[in-house]
């Protein structure tokens, strides 16, 4: 079965710290990767996303994610955190070749970025 | 683009009432999906469309769920004879493929509280 491991519930580091946030996916094939953020009420904001070439991938705000293949993994990192990166952090996967299937996304539970000043 | 809208943004309600979203894609985005979030969960797939026709439906999507996508454009989900466990956050999606890749964009959600 498809599926999305996130390990970490919640992560609390300090400002300026480095992070990194664990995703491992269960799938039949190389499957297309995203992180998205959301923050408390609000919706879901695309980080990034891999769908093929280069398996380490710049997104916005200094988020960059690395693809391991042999490890299933995908985590996301960020050199120096801020304050305003406090949020709650989502993996998910979807399906490489919509020919007739579903577009859904299959999400992890989610990581809880707490920054301490 | 100006984003993906819906509405109400918070709504509560009594066990037993109707409630009905609303969901406006951006614009030129011909797949639409609805998704749950329950409280420390990440979000869950509900059902989705391509353009009006409604293709896949979750095993979450009980009979008192109704969406519809008229003509294409906004959609509405529906919940008929709501219970407490209908409390969640109603999240709404939509994508443009091109090709084989596709990214979907999420609206803020609308907050259910079922009474």
């Amino acid at each position: 079965a498809q599926s999305v491991t996130q390990p970490d519930i919640h992560i609390t580091v300090s400002e300026g710290a480095s992070l990194e946030l664990r995703c491992n996916y269960s799938y039949g094939a190389t499957p297309y990767l995203f992180w998205y953020v959301q923050s408390p009420g609000q919706g879901l904001q695309l980080l990034l996303k891999y769908f093929s070439g280069d398996t380490l991938v710049q997104g916005i705000k200094g988020f960059e994610a690395e693809f391991k293949r042999s490890q299933s993994s995908f985590n996301l990192r960020k050199p120096s955190v801020h304050w305003s990166d406090a949020a709650e952090y989502f993996c998910a996967v979807g399906p490489m070749d919509y020919g007739g299937s579903q577009g859904n996304l299959i999400f992890g539970k989610g990581t809880k970025l707490s920054v301490k000043p | 683009d100006t984003g993906v809208s819906q509405n109400p943004r918070h709504k509560i309600t009594k066990r037993g009432q109707n409630v009905t979203f609303r969901c406006d894609p951006i614009s030129e985005h011909n797949r639409l999906y609805w998704y749950r979030q329950t409280l420390g969960q990440g979000p869950e797939f509900l059902t989705y469309f391509q353009n009006e026709a409604q293709l896949e439906k979750s095993r979450l999507l009980s009979d008192r769920f109704s969406a519809e996508r008229p003509k294409g454009s906004f959609s509405t989900l529906e919940i008929q004879r709501t219970e407490q466990g209908d409390s969640a956050m109603y999240l709404c999606a939509s994508s443009k493929r091109q090709g084989r890749i596709e990214t979907q964009y999420f609206g803020p959600g609308t907050r259910l509280l079922v009474l």
